[in-house]
């Protein structure tokens, strides 16, 4: 069963810190991995894309990186603001090119404190 | 270049009733998936259509059904709602359905009473 885990569930940070979102994943099998942000009651805004053949992806504060033989991808964010204050979910593609369903993991609950 | 569109946006219901839910893509997106998400079960997927196609189904009971239209929108349906089918829905929208980054909507929030 492929499976997604993110932890922590939650998480509070005074503003400016750096802080490392966990992703973890079943199947090593994936085709891409991508980070999502969602504020409370609105919809997906995509963060980053990870291609399975890529290690890592860079935008602005936000980096993510990939290793799939651990099965693992992290969601580096630096100098938090209390504007990152959302929650951050992580999905991994299918396991082929011929879908683009994504398996989400429950999510990390972000507080960024001014 | 407009982002995914879902109507309505917030839907109340009643059990036993149907519903039906829009989803216009980004224009030149040919891919969309639907997905239900609850507090309790995160998000889950519906099902995928790619060229008027559905590609991909998930887990759910036959109650959910859906459909593309030759202009790349999509529709999904929910009949006999139950109290267990409120949620939100979220479509997404992308190029092709394999490699291509996902882009959602705002979600309809369907409440059943």
């Amino acid at each position: 069963k492929q499976e997604v885990t993110q932890i922590p569930a939650a998480l509070s940070v005074p503003e400016g810190e750096n802080l490392v979102l966990n992703c973890s994943f079943t199947d090593s099998a994936i085709y891409n991995l991508q980070w999502f942000r969602q504020d409370p009651g609105k919809g997906l805004t995509s963060l980053l894309l990870i291609q399975s053949s890529q290690r890592e992806q860079t935008s602005g504060r936000l980096n993510a990186s990939l290793d799939k033989s651990s099965g693992r991808s992290t969601l580096y964010i630096a100098a938090s603001q209390p504007g990152d204050s959302a929650t951050y979910l992580c999905a991994r593609g299918g396991g082929s090119s011929n879908t683009g369903k994504l398996i989400f993991g429950q999510g990390t609950t972000l507080q960024v404190k001014p | 270049k407009a982002g995914v569109t879902q109507t309505p946006r917030y839907l109340i219901k009643t059990r036993g009733q149907q519903v039906t839910l829009s989803c216009s893509p980004i224009s030149g997106h040919r891919s969309v998936s639907w997905y239900q998400q609850t507090p309790g079960q995160g998000l889950q997927f519906l099902f995928e259509y790619f060229s008027e196609t559905q590609r991909n189904k998930g887990n759910f009971p036959g109650r959910f059904s859906g459909r593309q239209f030759s202009n790349s929108r999509s529709e999904m349906n929910v009949s006999t709602l139950e109290l267990g089918d409120s949620a939100l829905y979220l479509c997404a929208s992308s190029m092709d359905r394999g490699w291509a980054e996902q882009y959602f909507g705002p979600g309809t929030r369907l409440t059943v009473t």
